[in-house]
């Protein structure tokens, strides 16, 4: 079965500086990987998707993520956080086996200091 | 174009009572699925549509939780008998078909408050 954990259930960052959250998914073969970002009050947004190909994914809003098959790992980065960019992140892996149904990590929740 | 939308925005009930959720989805999306966010915590599968295929419903917690999609369009979940442990808030997502690469697109949510 297919599991993805985010190890972080806070993090607090400085606006300007740079950002990672951390996302470990558990799945013997190349699963689909995707991040969302949730706003208060809104409903999830994809930022990026990974499936196959280049494993440095471009997103929107300046996100990108890196697919490491090593680490079992699909890492959210950005070179300098916006005070906007405050919000909780969700990553959500999607495996085969004829299930369609992502799985979604509990969350990290981004807060963004002046 | 529209986007996947739910109504209604906050439901308060009183514990016992019946409540309906109703989501539409973006037209053309043949696949429709419902999740529960409880506070602090991540996005728990609910039932899954896609097209006129039976729905996957591994996801409902009781079967006091039900959900129907009618001409591939509007869904509705339904909770019987509420109890306090409901309360969350109930996210809707289509996409394209049921491929796992497809994007989801998500709904504001329901607030679910049971009293």
């Amino acid at each position: 079965a297919q599991s993805v954990t985010q190890p972080d259930i806070h993090i607090t960052v400085s606006e300007g500086a740079s950002l990672e959250l951390r996302c470990n998914y558990s799945y013997g073969a190349t699963p689909y990987l995707f991040w969302y970002v949730q706003s208060p009050g809104q409903g999830l947004q994809l930022l990026l998707k990974y499936f196959s190909g280049d494993t440095l994914v471009q997103g929107i809003k300046g996100f990108e993520a890196e697919f490491k098959r090593s680490q079992s790992s699909f890492n959210l980065r950005k070179p300098s956080v916006h005070w906007s960019d405050a919000a909780e992140y969700f990553c959500a892996v999607a495996a085969g086996g004829g299930s369609y149904i992502p799985t979604f990590g509990r969350g990290t929740s981004l807060i963004v200091h002046p | 174009g529209a986007g996947v939308s739910q109504s209604p925005s906050n439901k308060v009930t009183e514990k016992g009572k019946d409540v309906e959720l109703r989501c539409d989805p973006i037209s053309g999306h043949t696949a429709l699925y419902w999740y529960r966010q409880s506070l602090g915590q991540g996005l728990e599968f609910l039932i899954y549509f896609q097209g006129n295929s039976a729905p996957d419903k591994s996801g409902l917690p009781s079967d006091r939780f039900s959900a129907e999609r009618t001409g591939g369009s509007v869904s509705t979940l339904t909770i019987q008998r509420t109890q306090q442990e409901d309360s969350a808030v109930y996210l809707c997502a289509s996409s394209l078909a049921g491929e796992r690469h497809n994007e989801q697109f998500f709904g504001p949510g329901t607030r679910l408050t049971v009293l």
